[in-house]
């Protein structure tokens, strides 16, 4: 089956730092990528939706020049968390549409990161 | 406005008993609707999806478009089944996003 794989899984970083968090489709081809944070015990909240060569579409509310979200490739999306202050320590996940991209079979999920800034 | 509602944080049962948790949705257009599961420690993955009318792990769910609901459900619960269940509404036009319930924790005692 379709596989994302995410990477860090945990990154600890000092505030005012930035993090980069990759997300890659596995043996196929990931047009979109959704970006989601969840906070403890709650459910998960869409950011943004990445497009490759395109702009990332932000969800209301979601800053777009402190998550920087770039589709690199077919197979590539990052998500970039700038100057990262406490109230950023979440848990990302990022998200493909599952089965070479189509919607109807469902998502495929990264394993996500759990990101800390002290 | 797109919304999933799931009523319940935690649902507890005995091991053998039957199992329904609630989902229901808010959405003008045709619904695409799925069941997400999350074991301990390990990402989220897709367990059941309206449109293949599929029973997973014994685990069904029926869109009741009437009642605008996706209500999960199993006759004889697992200690294996002890997760966290997410319902979500896939919302047509530009990418399909996904719109998340709350969440229901599902916990199954010997």
């Amino acid at each position: 089956g379709a596989v994302v794989s995410q990477h860090p899984s945990r990154v600890i970083c000092k505030s005012g730092t930035s993090v980069k968090i990759e997300c890659r489709s596995l043996d196929f081809q990931a047009t979109t990528m959704f970006w989601y944070r969840q906070f403890p015990k709650q459910s998960l909240m869409l950011m943004a939706t990445s497009n490759e060569g395109s702009k990332a579409t932000y969800e209301q509310g979601v800053e777009k020049d402190k998550f920087l979200i770039n589709h690199a490739s077919l197979t590539l999306s990052t998500l970039t968390v700038t100057s990262a202050h406490p109230e950023d320590s979440s848990f990302y996940i990022c998200s493909a549409p599952g089965d070479r991209g189509r919607v109807a079979y469902g998502y495929t999920f990264g394993s996500g990161t759990r990101l800390t800034v002290v | 406005a797109q919304r999933v509602t799931q009523p319940e944080k935690l649902l507890s049962v005995f091991k053998g008993a039957p199992v329904e948790l609630k989902c229901n949705y808010s959405y003008s257009g045709s619904p695409e609707l799925f069941w997400y599961v999350q074991y301990s420690r390990q990402r989220l993955q897709l367990l059941l999806r309206h449109i293949s009318r599929e029973s997973i792990k014994g685990f069904t769910a029926d869109l009741n478009k009437g009642e605008t609901s996706f209500h999960l459900k199993k006759p004889f619960a697992q200690e294996e089944d002890s997760a966290m269940y997410y319902c979500a509404l896939s919302v047509s036009g530009g990418y399909n996003k996904l719109i998340f319930g709350a969440g229901t924790r599902l916990a199954v005692h010997p």
